[in-house]
């Protein structure tokens, strides 16, 4: 079993959509919780992080996280095509340790 | 200044070539990180330096080596690769609690 497991897409949504996506991880001792963004060529971006279980929202983002299950989502709300690219969920594996593990990620596509 | 650097962007090399990426950041973070990435697949741990000191090497061959000469730089030094290495090499700070990323330096190994 890996790590840190994303759907690799590719999503489409239209654009002004919901686009939801999932990650689930391994190590029930996982502490923090990240969703990058990353567009072709370019390197990760942090969108968020998220720390305690439920949801916490910036902007058109939302995290949501239930340590009892595993998983960890990010919703997109109002999709534009700008936010067509990659999305990375990363797990910090270990409370004070410094390891940092990426999910295969989700590939996103906003339809205009 | 949120910004970590990394030179050279682009840099090919010969597998018989010795080269270095550097990484810089002033943020005052004290744990540093150096991930490889190939096309369309996810960032790979290399390795962690924290306090300057070497504390995650996620088995990685020793044409490979990393060196953290003090807390705002980390170099990457490159002997011998081989083509697979070619890859995006993602240097990344750590502090408060979030991990942020320069723009990475692409490597084509000939």
């Amino acid at each position: 079993q890996k790590e840190v497991e994303q759907n690799s897409g590719p999503l489409s949504v239209p654009e002004g959509a919901i686009a939801s996506l999932n990650c689930t991880y391994s190590d029930r001792v996982s502490q923090s919780f990240f969703w990058y963004r990353q567009y072709s060529g370019k390197s990760p971006e942090l969108i968020m992080s998220i720390y305690s279980n439920g949801d916490k929202e910036d902007g058109r983002f939302t995290a949501q996280l239930n340590k009892a299950s595993q998983y960890v989502s990010l919703l997109i709300r109002d999709s534009q095509p700008s936010d067509s690219a990659t999305y990375l969920c990363a797990v910090n594996m270990k409370t004070g340790t410094y390891k940092y593990i990426f999910g295969t990620g989700t590939r996103l596509k906003v339809l205009a | 200044d949120t910004e970590v650097t990394q030179t050279p962007k682009h840099l090919v090399m010969g597998m018989t070539n010795k080269k270095s990426l550097k990484c810089e950041q002033h943020m005052g973070h004290r744990a540093m990180y150096w991930y490889k990435q190939k096309a369309k697949k996810p960032p790979e741990l290399m390795f962690v330096y924290s306090y300057e000191k070497l504390s995650i090497n996620e088995s990685v061959p020793s044409r490979f080596s990393p060196e953290c000469p003090n807390s705002s730089l980390l170099n990457l030094h490159l002997h011998a690769l081989q083509p697979e290495d070619s890859a995006l090499y993602l240097c990344a700070s750590h502090g408060a609690g979030e991990l942020f990323f320069g723009e990475g330096s692409r490597l084509t190994v000939l």
